[in-house]
């Protein structure tokens, strides 16, 4: 299997355009995941899905950012208007979720600096 | 919120050096203790995934223990080599949520 995929892997954009971030789960995984990962906060939860449906989005910081999962093999996060501070590296991991023992596959993440 | 502290932050040590950190948690509603491994411009890989008190976990060098009475978890690593350079997370898992700590950032020195 590929791994959790990730696109893209870098993105520099300027303050007001929209950004769209997009994952591939590893097949057969029924969680996914939406992580940012900055210095002062580490890995913050934006939103988690199981079965295509969001759980809980309350980790998104504000109506600028909105997340979809239209089938179980492709998610994207929308940030519309990006700006400075949502600069981070944002990580999409899936899991499937057996009981407790499901461990998440991150993937390599997506590097969003907003200028 | 649900508090997952690490300590210590970071941890220079020489190659060859034993080492362990810690992962402290609430202890109610326990479900499962993850660590992680995550060296730097990769992504985070799962090392132990540990549901039971008294859990001990082993993995080459490395070995995780598990208390859920008081709510911590050790990872240990004997005999430290540059490439076990990493930070390493630990996570507890609720309710289908991945409750992330901030990491301790092992760096070995040759």
């Amino acid at each position: 299997d590929a791994g959790v995929i990730q696109s893209p892997r870098h993105e520099v954009t300027e303050m007001g355009q929209e950004v769209t971030l997009r994952c591939k789960p590893i097949s057969g995984h029924n969680s996914l995941f939406w992580y940012r990962q900055t210095m002062m906060r580490g890995l913050e939860l934006l939103i988690y899905f199981n079965n295509n449906v969001p759980i809980d989005d309350s980790g998104m910081p504000e109506d600028r950012f909105s997340a979809k999962m239209p089938n179980a093999s492709f998610s994207t996060l929308k940030i519309q208007p990006s700006e400075p501070r949502d600069s981070a590296v944002y990580f999409c991991a899936s899991s499937f979720l057996a009981g407790v023992t499901g461990e998440l596959f991150f993937g390599e993440g997506s590097r969003l600096t907003v200028l | 919120i649900l508090n997952v502290e690490q300590s210590p932050q970071s941890l220079h040590v020489q190659e060859g050096d034993s080492t362990n950190f810690t992962c402290s948690f609430p202890s109610s509603n326990f479900y499962a203790l993850h660590w992680y491994r995550w060296e730097t411009a990769k992504s985070p890989e799962a090392l132990f995934v540990m549901t039971l008190n008294g859990d001990e976990k082993k993995k080459g060098r490395i070995s995780a223990t598990l208390n859920t009475k008081e709510g911590y978890s050790y990872l240990y690593i004997k005999g430290s080599q540059p490439e076990d350079s990493a930070t390493y997370l630990c996570a507890k898992y609720n309710f289908n949520k991945f409750y992330f700590g901030s990491g301790t950032k092992l760096n070995v020195k040759p």
